[in-house]
């Protein structure tokens, strides 16, 4: 069974300050992991996943996030926090073989505050 | 990159009454759909698996009678709340299976908002 631990509800962050929002993650076999960005009555917006190779993933709006596999981790990272980069962030995981369905983080509440 | 859609975007039903809510992949076949239900603040929560041409698998605590999945075709499948109630109010999002380059991509709808009255 697959899981996905987002232990942050929130995480505040100043504007032009580095932001990290955390994940750790339990799948059987290689992990096929996501992370999402959802605004405020919107559906899911994608950043960027990883499925194999650099352990650092670059994504959309200048987000990026490493995979570590011996701490089953995949942090979510923007060097420069904007105000605009408000909103609820899920990470997302499932076996990268098969079809199974994407399992969600319980999400993490970025605010960037001017 | 493939396209859902979903349709209605957003609806105000009365109590009692049954929604339907239509999942299309508009430029790819999709044997595979998925459900999930978004609570206020809160995350995804699968509530069943829908295969063109058999019946859904629901999650364990999904009433299979109240939410009805059916997936006709390769590019439809629609969930309908019968007799919903204010409860059932919440955020709707599907997602179908598309295989590219040998990898299973799960691409998501902009999402229904049910509200209940």
């Amino acid at each position: 069974a697959q899981s996905v631990a987002q232990p942050e509800d929130q995480v505040n962050v100043a504007e032009g300050n580095p932001l990290t929002v955390k994940c750790t993650y339990s799948v059987s076999g290689n992990p096929y992991l996501f992370w999402y960005v959802q605004y405020p009555n919107r559906g899911l917006q994608f950043l960027l996943k990883y499925i194999t190779g650099d352990n650092l993933v670059k994504g959309s709006y200048g987000f990026e996030a490493e995979f570590n596999k011996s701490q089953t981790s995949f942090h979510l990272k923007k060097p420069s926090a904007l105000v605009s980069d408000s909103a609820l962030y899920f990470c997302a995981v499932r076996a990268y073989s098969g079809n199974t369905p994407l399992v969600f983080g319980k999400g993490t509440r970025l605010s960037v505050i001017a | 990159g493939a396209v859902v859609s979903q349709h209605p975007s957003w609806v105000i039903c009365k109590s009692g009454t049954s929604v339907k809510i239509e999942c299309r992949s508009l430029d790819f076949q999709a044997t595979t759909m998925f459900w999930y239900r978004q609570f206020p603040k809160q995350s995804l929560m699968l509530m069943a698996t829908s295969n063109e041409g058999s019946k859904a698998t629901y999650e364990q605590g999904v009433e299979k009678d109240k939410f009805l999945i059916n997936h006709a075709s390769l590019t439809l499948s629609t969930l309908t709340v019968t007799s919903a109630h204010p409860e059932d109010s919440s955020f709707y999002i599907c997602s179908a299976i598309a295989r590219t380059s040998g990898v299973y991509e799960q691409y998501f709808g902009p999402g229904t908002r049910l509200t209940v009255t």
